[in-house]
């Protein structure tokens, strides 16, 4: 199975701060991956696919980046609903998985 | 307006069984993948299986921890995808959500997931 390992685990940030959260596989995976940001009691929600395309709605403050192991998520002028936990996924192999999750708090 | 939404949550004992729905609207069902992914409490997002679409025979694969006890399928008419789960295990308890998967290169990721139903396996 193709390891998801996410740093950090949380960060405390204020809004209007720059965020970045890497993601890192154990095998390269080309650009199949996807970011997922979950609020508490809520399902999650799709943010990006292919490393880097927004899903449709998803404001451009968000952007994500990488190509065969190394992945990044940034959110530029972080906004109050941005506070929640964000996964990576990929999907080039069975079994999917996931990332451990990065909280993203308010500092 | 895609839609999905779970239902079949609840309390099992260990060893029992329990189905579970994904009610989908607002999309043709039977041109698209499915999985299922869950959350246990307090914990992260494990992906429990995948269905294909009527293309591919709605054929399965399944996460190794549930395979041998867990059943999907479909029925067209009501537009539903389900899951079956059998001989129960404390560690099943969770949040089981369906999301819908779609292809560019060759390759489905999620775009669209329903809101969730909990699973609680107990004595």
């Amino acid at each position: 199975d193709i390891q998801m390992t996410q740093s950090p685990s949380s960060l405390s940030a204020s809004v209007g701060d720059r965020v970045t959260i890497t993601c890192r596989a154990s095998q390269g995976i080309s650009n199949y991956l996807s970011w997922f940001q979950q609020k508490p009691g809520k399902a999650p929600k799709s943010l990006i696919y292919a490393a880097s395309n927004l899903q449709s709605g998803v404001p451009s403050r968000f952007s994500g980046s990488g190509s065969g192991t190394d992945f990044t998520l940034t959110i530029t002028n972080l906004q109050p609903e941005d506070f929640a936990t964000y996964y990576c996924q990929q999907y080039e192999n069975y079994p999917r998985t996931f990332g451990g999750g990065t909280k993203v708090e308010i500092k | 307006e895609v839609q999905l939404v779970e239902s079949g949550g609840g309390l099992v004992q260990p060893g029992g069984s329990l189905r579970l729905s994904c009610a989908a609207s607002g999309f043709i069902f039977s041109d698209h993948y499915m999985d299922w992914v869950r959350q246990a409490p307090g914990k992260g997002l494990e992906w429990v299986g995948r269905s294909r679409n009527k293309a591919k025979s709605y054929t399965t694969e399944y996460a190794a921890s549930v395979k041998g006890r867990f059943t999907f399928s479909r029925d067209e008419s009501e537009n539903s995808l389900y899951l079956q789960m059998n001989s129960l295990k404390t560690e099943d308890t969770a949040v089981y959500y369906c999301a819908r998967a779609v292809v560019m290169d060759g390759h489905y990721y999620f775009d669209y997931w329903g809101q969730g139903t909990l699973v609680t396996v107990s004595s």
